[in-house]
């Protein structure tokens, strides 16, 4: 059964980068055949898209982030990473990352979720 | 681009059915049919109850089903019961740059 574990820093001052790593078990990210996905919740707040990308490092963001994200994989260690860099209170959020069958809407798999707070 | 339009909040006893709908324009909801509906419990990470439209995943109870008409996309819950107490959110492909869209989320209260 395929799970995914997001980890990182919990706590990331203003103007500093984010980072975070999502662990995938059970199943390989090498497949081909799926969109990785990091998408965000802000506090009592609904789900926004941040981007994906595919095994072979192809990757695509959301525009409203795109000047600050970076999505990369290691298929190496099974694991896709995410970088968002001058953040924001207004990043303050949980952050999930997903696995997509088919079409990239279609998030099958999500892991449990990271909370990160930008605060000095 | 804007977020899909859901009402912020609806409604039903158990055993009675409610819907929940999601509005969208002819660029996402209503060009394509991937539209997604996702369940999810406090604190917990969303769960996919609904995929390109009307398909449930495996393991997801036949009481959810999903529609669509012109640019509005509807889940419809038959037979509430307690543990459906949750917010629900929609997601469309778009063809803008955005990609995706998200709607802003119904909480589902069983009374």
């Amino acid at each position: 059964q395929l799970q995914l574990q997001e980890s990182g820093s919990g706590l990331v001052k203003p103007s500093q980068t984010l980072s975070l790593t999502c662990a995938v078990s059970g199943g390989s990210i090498s497949s081909g055949a799926y969109t990785w996905s990091w998408i965000r919740q802000p506090p009592g707040k609904g789900l926004e898209w941040i981007g994906y990308t595919y095994d072979t490092g192809s990757t695509y963001y959301s525009p409203s982030l795109k000047s600050r994200v970076t999505i990369s994989v290691d298929r190496s260690r099974n694991q896709f990473s995410l970088k968002l860099s001058s953040v924001t209170a207004a990043d303050t959020a949980v952050y999930y990352c997903g696995r997509s069958s088919g079409h990239i809407v279609v998030v099958t798999n999500w892991g449990q979720g990271t909370l990160v707070t930008v605060s000095s | 681009q804007s977020a899909l339009t859901q009402p912020a909040s609806v409604s039903g006893s158990p055993g009675q059915s409610i819907t929940i709908s999601c509005t969208g324009a002819s660029s996402d909801v209503g060009g394509y049919n991937y539209v997604s509906w996702y369940q999810q419990h406090p604190g917990k990470a969303p769960k996919l109850v609904i995929f390109e439209v009307t398909n449930r995943p495996s393991g997801v109870s036949n009481r959810f089903s999903g529609s669509k008409s012109g640019n509005t996309a509807s889940l419809t819950i038959s037979g509430l019961q307690a543990e459906d107490e949750a917010d629900y959110y929609c997601s469309s492909y778009t063809t803008s740059s955005t990609l995706v869209l998200f709607g802003g989320g119904t909480r589902l209260t069983v009374l």
